[in-house]
């Protein structure tokens, strides 16, 4: 049973424009998420997250939103940038339990 | 620093042979982590250690996979005997705090077993 889950495989678009990447989740024990981003032969590396205290955190080009209610949450980057082309990976954790809950990614493609 | 440091980056084994995957993590770094990454399952916690003691090791598949840390520096992840569904990268991760926070990935071992 996934509990996050990245239904979009891959996703194109233009430089300069919006990328938004989404997530969703099934356990409502959850409480902390974070985006991590990824080079083919690389480990992931850390973007960004957001507590379930906040509905929206942000870091430059980067904001991530969480819709609680929805059980949903989506990354934002503006403006896209060619070096943003990667995989990009949802994961989740509970306070209760150290471990990350990890979504398949989403490979994002920025055209030029 | 130089971040988490795996070793071998690339392993090519015959079936039934032992691979062992080796890993520093990043120094003060209190919990450590091995991952693997598929295309069917993509990435998956094995085991993970705090204070270089085995915490959950429910995501290791078998018995023919160990891990150990016997100090802070230094950690196993160990396959005997290997087979070809075991081909897979391995990735190793640490980080600094109790409770949920971000976790530095070294660059991964790509294995294939023949």
């Amino acid at each position: 049973d996934q509990q996050v889950k990245q239904n979009s495989p891959s996703l194109s678009v233009q430089e300069g424009r919006i990328s938004i990447l989404n997530c969703d989740y099934t356990n409502s024990m959850f409480d902390y998420f974070l985006w991590y981003k990824k080079y083919p032969a690389e480990g992931p590396t850390f973007l960004i997250s957001i507590s379930s205290i906040k509905d929206k955190n942000e870091d430059g080009r980067f904001t991530v939103f969480l819709n609680k209610s929805a059980k949903h949450l989506s990354l934002h980057i503006v403006p896209s940038q060619p070096g943003d082309s990667a995989v990009y990976f949802c994961a989740a954790s509970a306070l209760s339990n150290y471990q990350l809950i990890w979504g398949a990614g989403t490979k994002l493609i920025i055209k030029p | 620093d130089a971040g988490v440091i795996q070793s071998p980056r690339h392993e090519v084994t015959e079936m039934g042979q032992e691979v062992t995957l080796r890993c520093k993590p990043i120094s003060g770094h209190d919990y450590l982590f091995w991952y693997r990454q598929t295309m069917m399952r993509g990435l998956e916690l094995l085991i993970y250690f705090n204070n270089n003691v085995p915490i959950d090791d429910s995501g290791m598949p078998e018995d023919r996979f160990s891990a150990k840390m016997p100090n802070a520096s230094f950690s196993t992840l160990k396959i005997q005997p290997s087979e070809p569904r075991d081909s897979a990268v391995y990735f190793c991760a640490s980080s600094l705090r109790q409770g949920p926070d971000e976790q530095f990935f070294g660059p991964g071992t790509r294995l294939t077993v023949l």
